[in-house]
């Protein structure tokens, strides 16, 4: 079963705006999320992460915001850049392994 | 280092002949995790080692796939005999301690199996 769920299989966006990219997941023992991101023909890798401690950490131009109650976490990227272009995984741990949603391709148009 | 490293990049089979996928991680960490990429379901964890022992192999798909990791330094993923729906991107990804950090990926192996 699918534990951590990315409902969005693609994002479209102008460049300079705002992207945001959604996750859910529905085991409560997870305590730390984690967003990849993924070019063509290369392995993911780390962008951002949040404890569930926390509800918001910010990076640069990217935030990740948790809200516990409704097992909901989202990725904010402002401003979004053609750069950013790619698909983003939502990841989940309960300290024992490490699950992944099935992605969100983002692109950013000029 | 040079990151993890997974080899072949690119595997084409045949319908029941043995594959088998490598991968180095990188010196030092102590968890290495296989995860097959699909389009529909996306990255899944097939099988996780920590410190070279299996812990977590209930996302193998079948008795076909098995995973070994005889040191540190290297693993594999064997699937005997293939079939055509094993077609798929795998990944082996390599932390420095609990799964709750971040995981270092390699480039993949995309396998074909005809």
């Amino acid at each position: 079963d699918q534990q951590v769920k990315q409902n969005s299989p693609s994002l479209s966006v102008q460049e300079g705006r705002i992207s945001i990219l959604n996750c859910d997941y529905t085991n409560s023992m997870f305590d730390y999320f984690l967003w990849y991101k993924k070019y063509p023909a290369e392995g993911p890798t780390f962008l951002i992460s949040i404890s569930s401690i926390k509800d918001k950490n910010e990076d640069g131009r990217f935030t990740v915001f948790l809200n516990k109650s409704a097992k909901h976490l989202s990725l904010h990227i402002v401003p979004s850049q053609p750069g950013d272009s790619a698909v983003y995984f939502c990841a989940a741990s309960d300290g024992n392994d490490m699950r992944f949603g099935a992605g969100t391709r983002l692109t950013v148009k000029p | 280092d040079a990151g993890v490293i997974q080899s072949p990049r690119h595997e084409v089979t045949e319908m029941g002949q043995e594959v088998t996928l490598r991968c180095k991680p990188i010196s030092g960490h102590d968890y290495l995790f296989w995860y097959r990429q699909t389009m529909m379901r996306g990255l899944e964890l097939l099988i996780y080692f920590n410190n070279n022992v299996p812990i977590d192999d209930s996302g193998m798909p079948e008795d076909r796939f098995s995973a070994k990791m005889p040191n540190a330094s290297f693993s594999t993923l064997k699937i005997q005999p293939s079939e055509p729906r094993d077609s798929a991107v795998y990944f082996c990804a390599s932390s420095l301690t609990s799964p709750n950090t971040e995981a270092f990926f390699g480039q993949g192996t995309r396998l074909t199996v005809v």
